[in-house]
């Protein structure tokens, strides 16, 4: 599991409410990406960080906020959690030695706003 | 678990027979690619990667097909086992780049 962990791994939230999810790696990765994987739609990038303070808008970035104050953490954050935003979150780290690219995920959280 | 599609391609083999997924893949840009494994309740797990300079790479039990000119790939799977059974991504990305696109992935499902 390239040493990734997310906490909650589940959550119920009202709508309107603020709501943080934590990805925490431990092997010292420079990128770390968060996603959204709803029915029909697949992986889809909310943002990503490539090092401490430098992250990016993915391609549903809207109504989310990261931050990455320290390189094992990256946090995202929905300032008020509408319905739509009920779904599976997926952090993944990148592997970038060797020329090669790929992901390695966390377990998920399951986020419902109700 | 959770679903992580309810409408997507399925293929059902028959268990130790092979098993061939597809894939197409959008920009014509793209150099490096990867197949992914998603088990129910779990995240996506990385199977195999191929660049751009190749057209075959084999693995344990898996072999990628690159088709550069119809921007395809295939992933094949020998001797198909019940613990294969689970939804398989493809993605896409550029060297240099920081971002990976995703496809919508096909459910396989093996019957025993």
């Amino acid at each position: 599991d390239a040493g990734i962990t997310q906490s909650p791994r589940h959550k119920v939230t009202e709508t309107g409410t603020p709501v943080t999810l934590r990805c925490h790696q431990t092997e010292n990765h420079r990128y770390m990406y968060w996603y959204r994987q709803d029915p029909g739609h697949g992986l889809r990038l909310i943002h990503y960080s490539y090092g401490v303070k430098d992250t990016d808008k993915g391609e549903v970035s809207d109504g989310y906020s990261v931050s990455r104050s320290k390189t094992e953490d990256f946090l995202l954050t929905l300032e008020s959690a509408t319905s739509s935003q009920t779904s599976v979150y997926f952090c993944a780290i990148r592997s970038g030695t060797g020329g090669t690219y790929e992901q390695y995920f966390g377990p998920g959280t399951r986020l419902t706003v109700t | 678990g959770e679903s992580v599609g309810l409408h997507l391609p399925t293929l059902s083999v028959q268990e130790g027979d092979n098993s061939i997924i597809n894939c197409a893949y959008s920009n014509s840009a793209s150099d490096y690619f990867i197949w992914y494994k998603q088990e129910s309740g779990k995240g996506p797990q990385f199977i195999i990667d191929i660049r751009s300079n190749m057209d075959k790479r084999q693995g344990q039990r898996v072999t990628v097909l690159l088709n550069k000119t119809v921007k395809h790939l295939s992933l094949q799977i020998a001797a198909t086992q019940p613990g294969d059974s689970a939804v398989y991504f493809c993605a896409e990305s550029q060297t240099g780049g920081f971002k990976t696109i995703f496809g919508a992935g096909t459910r396989l499902f093996v019957k025993a």
